[in-house]
C-alpha cells in the first residue's frame, strides 16, 4: 500500500500569510496526485488534481507542485474563508488520504 | 450540475450489514469517463476509500476492507450502492460517495454531502 504523509498536521496563520503544506509519498506516484479542502460538517472539495491543475472556480491563490514522492499545496495569501483541513490524495495504486492538515486562525 | 445524494440506515446493529445508496442527478452512471467511489470519516478523523465502481461493472477495494465491501452499480436507476459487513463499532462514520473521473490522473469531484452511519445495538 501506498503511505502519504502530510506535514504539518496543523498550522496556525494570518490572513494574507503564505501558507504551504507538504505531503511525501511512500513510493513514487508521479504526478497522481490531488488536494481537496474540507470545512467542518462539510464532504471535501477538490482543489488541484494530477499535482498542479487548479480545478476550475478555485482561486488562484491554491497552487500546487511537485512529482515523484513529493508535493506541495501552497495558498499564496490566506484568507479567512480558506481556514479548513487540506488532504492529499494519491490516485496512483488504489487510493489513499494522507492524515491532513488543520489551517487554524493566528 | 452533477449532484450525488447518499442514503440508508443512520443506525445499524454490530454483526449486520451497512447497506448505502448514492443516487446521481445531472449525470449518468454509465458514461465511460468515470468511477462511482465509496469514501468514509470516523468523527474528528481523516478520510478513508473504500472503493469503487465502473460502468463495467469492474471494481477495486480497499485491501483493508476487501474482505467485507461489495459496489455494485444500476444504470437503470442512475445510482451505485455500498454493502460492508459485520460491521462493528470502528466502522461508525460519515460515508461519502463521490465520481472519479477517469484520466491520465484520477480525482474526486463532485461528492455527495455525506450521511452518518453508527454502529450500535
Amino acid at each position: 500500500d501506498i503511505q502519504m504523509t502530510q506535514s504539518p498536521s496543523s498550522l496556525s496563520a494570518s490572513v494574507g500569510d503564505r501558507v504551504t503544506i507538504t505531503c511525501r509519498a511512500s513510493q513514487s506516484i508521479s504526478s497522481y496526485l490531488n488536494w481537496y479542502q474540507q470545512k467542518p460538517g462539510k464532504a471535501p472539495k477538490l482543489l488541484i488534481y494530477a499535482a498542479s491543475t487548479l480545478q476550475s472556480a478555485v482561486p488562484s491563490r491554491f497552487s500546487g507542485s511537485g512529482s515523484g514522492t513529493d508535493f506541495t499545496l501552497t495558498i499564496s495569501s490566506l484568507q479567512p474563508e480558506d481556514f479548513a483541513t487540506y488532504y492529499c490524495q494519491q490516485t496512483y495504486s488504489a487510493r489513499t488520504f494522507g492524515q491532513g492538515t488543520k489551517v487554524e486562525i493566528k | 450540475q452533477v449532484q450525488l445524494q447518499e442514503s440508508g440506515p443512520g443506525l445499524v446493529k454490530p454483526s449486520q450489514t451497512l447497506s448505502l445508496t448514492c443516487t446521481v442527478s445531472g449525470g449518468s452512471t454509465s458514461s465511460g469517463l468515470y468511477y462511482w467511489s465509496w469514501i468514509r470519516q470516523p468523527a474528528g478523523k481523516g478520510l478513508e476509500w473504500i472503493g469503487h465502481i465502473y460502468t463495467s461493472g469492474s471494481t477495486n477495494y480497499n485491501p483493508s476492507l476487501k474482505s467485507r465491501v461489495t459496489i455494485s452499480l444500476d444504470t437503470s436507476k442512475n445510482h451505485f450502492s455500498l454493502k460492508l459487513s459485520s460491521v462493528t463499532a470502528a466502522d461508525t462514520a460519515v460515508y461519502y460517495c463521490a465520481r472519479e473521473y477517469s484520466s491520465s490522473s484520477n480525482w474526486f469531484d463532485p461528492w455527495g454531502q455525506g450521511t452518518l452511519v453508527t454502529v450500535s445495538s
